[in-house]
């Protein structure tokens, strides 16, 4: 199985910081890579399938980049509703998850 | 629009068996993954496995093999996931999905659509 490492676990921010998480993949899985958000008592929502496209509808605050084994998701000018839980997952082999980065206002 | 809707909450038993459904709509039903992923309180997101909308395919994630049943029926564009033989540990909320196309390896992209979750209590 390829593992995903986020980091940090736990990051407090304020509105307007821009905010960077990482994801490392244990083997490279290329560009398969996809970022949900999920807010407390929430269903999870995909932000960004193919390491750095983002769905229809998401701020354009939110950008993902990387490739093989690094993988970042960024968000700039954080605004109060971004307050969440990110987690990246791999979709080279069978899909697995990272184990979460929660956001929390400084 | 594309949705999926789950079951309505369940409180069961230890030892109990429960089966619970995520019906799809406003897309080809038979032509999608559905994958099933658990969360237990306060933790992350784990994949129970995949089963295949048009023909019951069915992967599971090795942690979860020989622990749950899924399976699908097209003719009423439902996933189904069950258990025989419940357990506190079990106790979790379960999320239904489509798997999309996107940014994925052989069908199998992202979970683009999700159902609104099943809580499962497991207590005696």
């Amino acid at each position: 199985d390829i593992q995903l490492t986020q980091s940090p676990s736990f990051l407090s921010a304020s509105v307007g910081d821009r905010v960077t998480i990482t994801c490392r993949a244990s083997q490279g899985i290329s560009t398969f890579l996809a970022w949900y958000q999920q807010k407390p008592g929430r269903v999870p929502n995909l932000l960004i399938s193919g390491a750095s496209t983002l769905q229809s509808g998401v701020p354009s605050r939110f950008s993902g980049s990387g490739s093989g084994t690094e993988f970042t998701l960024t968000i700039s000018n954080l605004q109060p509703e971004d307050f969440a839980t990110y987690f990246c997952q791999q979709l080279n082999t069978y899909p697995t998850f990272g184990g979460g980065t929660k956001v929390e206002i400084k | 629009e594309v949705q999926l809707v789950q079951t309505g909450a369940e409180v069961k038993e230890p030892g109990e068996s429960l089966k619970i459904s995520c019906q799809g709509s406003g897309y080809s039903f038979n032509t999608y993954w559905i994958g099933w992923v658990r969360q237990r309180p306060g933790e992350g997101l784990e994949l129970v496995g995949l089963v295949y909308g048009g023909d019951s395919d069915t992967r599971y994630s090795p942690s979860f093999r020989g622990q749950v049943t899924m399976s699908a029926d097209k003719s009423v564009s439902a996933a189904y996931l069950q258990w025989t033989g419940l357990e506190a540990s079990d106790s979790a909320i379960y999320f239904c999905a489509r798997v999309s196309r996107l940014g994925g390896v052989n069908g199998v992209g992202a979970f683009d659509v999700w159902g609104q979750g099943t809580m499962v209590t497991v207590s005696s």
